[in-house]
């Protein structure tokens, strides 16, 4: 089945670097890979999609970057912000709308 | 205000005593879905429900049951609490469309204990 893996459990930066996160999936055949933010005490929240014909998209001070070669996919968040600091999650779609989530990185962002 | 709302927020019982955590959505979406969230496991899928009375399982659904007779509703069941399934509980909808991301929104979240 698919499986999605984090390369680090734990993020700390400075408020005003820029961030990156990255995510490593299994199944070739996704269609769809999502970052959800989940702040303390909170449901997930999300971020940012990325169809897989596509390798960049940008938002808001966030961008999604997907290599589909070594199924590699990875969010960059520019001039990190406290409020920035939550668990961000890498979800892949499969198909019936299900999701796989990995395990998280907690991002922590010191003044 | 659009959401998913969950019923109780916290609750703490005793093994084997049934409870029903309830989930409602006011978007009018047609998939909805249960996932519980342990420390080290990230979000883990227990059912899902792709429309009215059609209702599925998700990565770890043993000891759960779930109904969808209305569209709104997606109530999760434990017939008989077991200490494994202390957790945190999620539930979530999204709309239904082919071929396009359809975003979930999650629910608040219930923090189930299960002495």
């Amino acid at each position: 089945g698919e499986s999605v893996g984090l390369h680090l459990p734990t993020l700390s930066v400075q408020e005003g670097d820029n961030s990156i996160i990255n995510c490593a999936y299994s199944n070739s055949a996704s269609d769809y890979f999502i970052w959800y933010k989940q702040e303390s005490g909170k449901g997930p929240q999300f971020i940012i999609d990325i169809r897989s014909n596509m390798d960049k998209r940008q938002g808001q001070r966030v961008t999604v970057l997907l290599n589909k070669t070594v199924k590699h996919l990875s969010l960059q968040i520019a001039a990190t912000q406290p409020g920035d600091s939550a668990v961000y999650f890498c979800a892949v779609q499969l198909r019936s709308e299900k999701l796989v989530f990995g395990k998280g990185t907690k991002l922590t962002v010191n003044p | 205000e659009a959401q998913v709302t969950q019923n109780p927020r916290y609750l703490i019982t005793v093994t084997g005593k049934k409870l029903t955590v309830t989930c409602s959505q006011n978007m009018n979406h047609e998939y909805m879905s249960w996932y519980r969230q342990d420390p080290g496991l990230g979000l883990r899928q227990i059912y899902y429900s792709m429309n009215v009375e059609v209702t599925d399982k998700g990565d770890v659904p043993e000891g759960y049951k779930v109904s969808r007779k209305e569209k709104r509703n997606f109530p999760l069941i434990l017939e008989s609490p077991s200490p494994n399934q202390t957790s945190l509980y999620f539930c979530a909808s999204s709309l239904s469309v082919a071929g396009t991301y359809n975003e979930q929104f999650f629910g608040p979240g219930t923090r189930l204990t299960v002495l």
